[in-house]
């Protein structure tokens, strides 16, 4: 079975530009949970969808958002880029029935904010 | 805030020596713990979990220990091998009903396996 591919794998973006991330989560996986990840703040949960709808959200400012398709495939969107948005940004899926929490991380998209 | 801190950040060993990583987290009601290996390049991988309702679990090699009462949770490696060498995060989050919760992660540990 096919892991979590996430497209693309790098990007380099200016100030003030907007990006998309896509995301597919494992076939069957109803979940997914977009995190960042830098040097200095480690690995923070930006948010999680599932049916579409966004389940929880961490402590990013608006500019940060996403979106899952009826395919569970999922879209985060960045805009107004910041220097400080520069970082690898990770998507998990897991199968979420019940006791089946485990998430699965793809291998991420660094994007560099010039 | 929900928060999770881990030690040591950086812990060298000889190959075939243990190494033990520790996690405390402060959010009582967290009830599921997972530990990632993140190499070089790629994103975490899971290599082993623990729920509240279970003091210890071993995989092979590798075994992670939860004191609920102590908020503290540990990973322990044994006979380790170069391979090992990467970035290991601690974890926690609140599962409930259909709820996968958010996942609160330390701050990782760089391990380095000596040959």
């Amino acid at each position: 079975k096919a892991g979590v591919t996430q497209t693309p794998r790098y990007l380099i973006k200016t100030r003030g530009q907007q990006v998309t991330l896509s995301c597919s989560p494992i076939s069957g996986h109803r979940s997914v949970s977009w995190y960042q990840q830098t040097p200095g703040q480690g690995l923070q949960f930006l948010f999680e969808y599932f049916s579409e709808t966004q389940r929880n959200k961490g402590n990013f400012p608006g500019r940060f958002s996403g979106r899952q398709f009826s395919n569970s495939r999922s879209e985060m969107n960045v805009s107004t880029l910041e220097l400080g948005d520069s970082a690898l940004y990770l998507c998990a899926s897991s199968l979420d029935r019940g006791a089946q929490e485990t998430q699965y991380f793809g291998p991420g998209t660094r994007l560099l904010v010039l | 805030g929900e928060n999770v801190e881990q030690h040591p950040s950086t812990l060298s060993v000889q190959e075939g020596d243990s190494a033990v990583i520790k996690c405390t987290y402060s959010d009582s009601a967290s009830n599921y713990f997972p530990w990632y290996k993140q190499e070089l390049g790629k994103g975490p991988q899971l290599i082993i979990d623990i729920r509240s309702n279970v003091g210890e679990k071993k995989d092979q090699r590798i075994a992670v220990t939860l004191n609920k009462t102590a908020k503290h949770f540990s990973l322990h490696i044994t006979e380790t091998q170069p391979e090992d060498s990467a970035v290991y995060f601690c974890a926690a989050s609140l599962v409930w009903g259909s709820n996968t919760g958010k996942l609160i992660f330390g701050q990782g540990t760089t391990l380095q396996v000596k040959p």
